[in-house]
């Protein structure tokens, strides 16, 4: 069974720092790519950030580009984001996403997702 | 970068048909992939490459894709449709090339 298991959300105030993981199961973790996609309050699905199955390449929306950094561990079978500098607009659950190495290909598993809070 | 068009909302009547409409500048020369997503849970694939199901997906649940316009179809409609519809292309042209249309909430009366 195909699992991905988002944690390290949480609340952090405006310009502060946080890190998400993503444990994943069920499937060969290294042959697929993997995405960040947020959903924040009242708003619809945004792609946040991407990562290729070699970890070669990454790809950041503009919103967040500059401020995070999307990693991963084939060896752990994780994979991160690095959140920096965050806003209160980064307030959104932050799901991982895994998809074929296929550029178009859809995004075929979804975590449960992981709550980051920005506020003082 | 790419934009695609969903408008917010569509109602439909228990055991009509709901057609969901996403737009995009020749969207119809993209593969467009659905997905449904209810309160609190993780969305779920419905449609891929403009019109194949995934396992476990419904026949009602059908997609098309022509032109300037990909459309989800959802037919029989019952109160489990309810829920966020979201379309989803790769714009090949850009370094941030995943993007998702702004959704589209399906109310069923």
């Amino acid at each position: 069974e195909v699992q991905l298991v988002e944690s390290g959300g949480g609340l952090v105030q405006p310009g502060g720092s946080l890190r998400l993981s993503c444990a994943a199961s069920g499937f060969t973790f290294r042959s697929y790519a993997m995405s960040w996609v947020r959903l924040a309050p009242g708003k619809g699905l945004e792609w946040v950030s991407g990562i290729s199955g070699s970890a070669g390449t990454t790809y950041y929306a503009d919103s967040v580009k500059g401020r995070f950094t999307i990693s991963r561990d084939s060896s752990k079978n994780t994979l991160y984001l690095q959140m920096n500098s965050l806003r209160a607009e980064d307030t959104a659950v932050y799901y991982c996403a895994a998809k074929q190495p296929d550029s178009s290909a859809p995004f075929d598993y979804w975590g449960q997702g992981t709550l980051v809070t920005v506020s003082s | 970068s790419y934009v695609l068009t969903q408008p917010p909302s569509v109602s439909v009547a228990p055991g009509k048909t709901a057609r969901i409409t996403c737009g995009g500048n020749n969207i119809g020369s993209k593969s467009v992939h659905w997905y449904q997503q209810k309160p609190g849970q993780a969305p779920v694939l419905v449609i891929y490459y403009d019109s194949d199901r995934p396992s476990g997906i419904p026949e009602r649940f059908s997609g098309s894709n022509s032109g300037n316009t990909a459309t989800l179809t959802i037919s029989r409609v019952g109160a489990g449709d309810e829920a966020d519809y979201y379309c989803q292309v790769w714009d090949s042209s850009s370094d941030h090339p995943w993007v998702f249309g702004g959704g589209t909430k399906l109310t069923v009366l």
